[in-house]
């Protein structure tokens, strides 16, 4: 069964700085990945899809990869602004079906 | 286009009472879905659709029921509320296949007691 992890669950960071987010998964039968960012009380947003063909993704100051063999995906985001303080969540659609499978997030706060 | 829209924002339910969550786009887009977000877990899919007259269920369906008699509209209904349908719940939309992204809607904050 897949499961999608994503660590830390919070993070904390000073203005200015790039920073990482990780998300894995467990198996890698996928055939796209997404990354969201949900601000309080909203609904989803999607920043990024990467198909499974793909190694990365880019928007503005957002950079997404995709290694399928090792089961991991990372959010990089360069130069934050506390205007990026959401949480941002990884899902991965197999293979096999329609369905979303979801990380549980990681809370992110830039301090100005 | 106003995308996906969700009604009502919040609502507060005695345990046994049943009400629809409405959800309707304006996009065309053939899939829609059903979820629940519950703290520290990550979004399940409740129902799902792919087109008008076609409903299929997710991960959680048990207390839920949809229909899809048009492509804008799918509508949520919960039969008889209990406590652990407490939960805010999202309605998602996007073109059939897979390579295609979901859009959101804001949600509906619902409160079972």
């Amino acid at each position: 069964k897949q499961e999608v992890t994503q660590i830390p669950a919070a993070l904390s960071v000073p203005e200015g700085e790039n920073l990482v987010l990780n998300c894995s998964f467990t198996d890698s039968a996928i055939y796209n990945l997404q990354w969201f960012r949900q601000d309080p009380g909203k609904g989803l947003t999607s920043l990024l899809l990467i198909q499974s063909s793909q190694r990365e993704q880019t928007s503005g100051r957002l950079n997404a990869s995709l290694d399928k063999s090792s089961g991991r995906s990372t959010l990089y985001i360069a130069a934050s602004q506390p205007g990026d303080s959401a949480t941002y969540l990884c899902a991965v659609r197999p293979d096999s079906n329609y369905q979303l499978i979801w990380g549980a997030g990681t809370k992110l706060i830039i301090k100005p | 286009n106003a995308g996906v829209t969700q009604t009502p924002k919040f609502q507060v339910l005695k345990t046994g009472q049943s009400m629809t969550l409405q959800c309707a786009q304006d996009m065309n887009h053939e899939y829609m879905s059903w979820y629940r977000q519950d703290p520290g877990m990550g979004l399940r899919l409740i129902h799902y659709s792919v087109g008008a007259g076609i409903t299929d269920q997710g991960e959680v369906p048990n207390g839920y029921n949809v229909s899809r008699s048009t492509t804008e509209d799918f509508p949520l209904r919960l039969l008889s509320a209990a406590p652990s349908q407490t939960s805010v719940y999202f309605c998602a939309s996007s073109y059939v296949g897979r390579s295609y992204e979901q859009y959101f809607g804001p949600g509906t904050r619902l409160t079972v007691t």
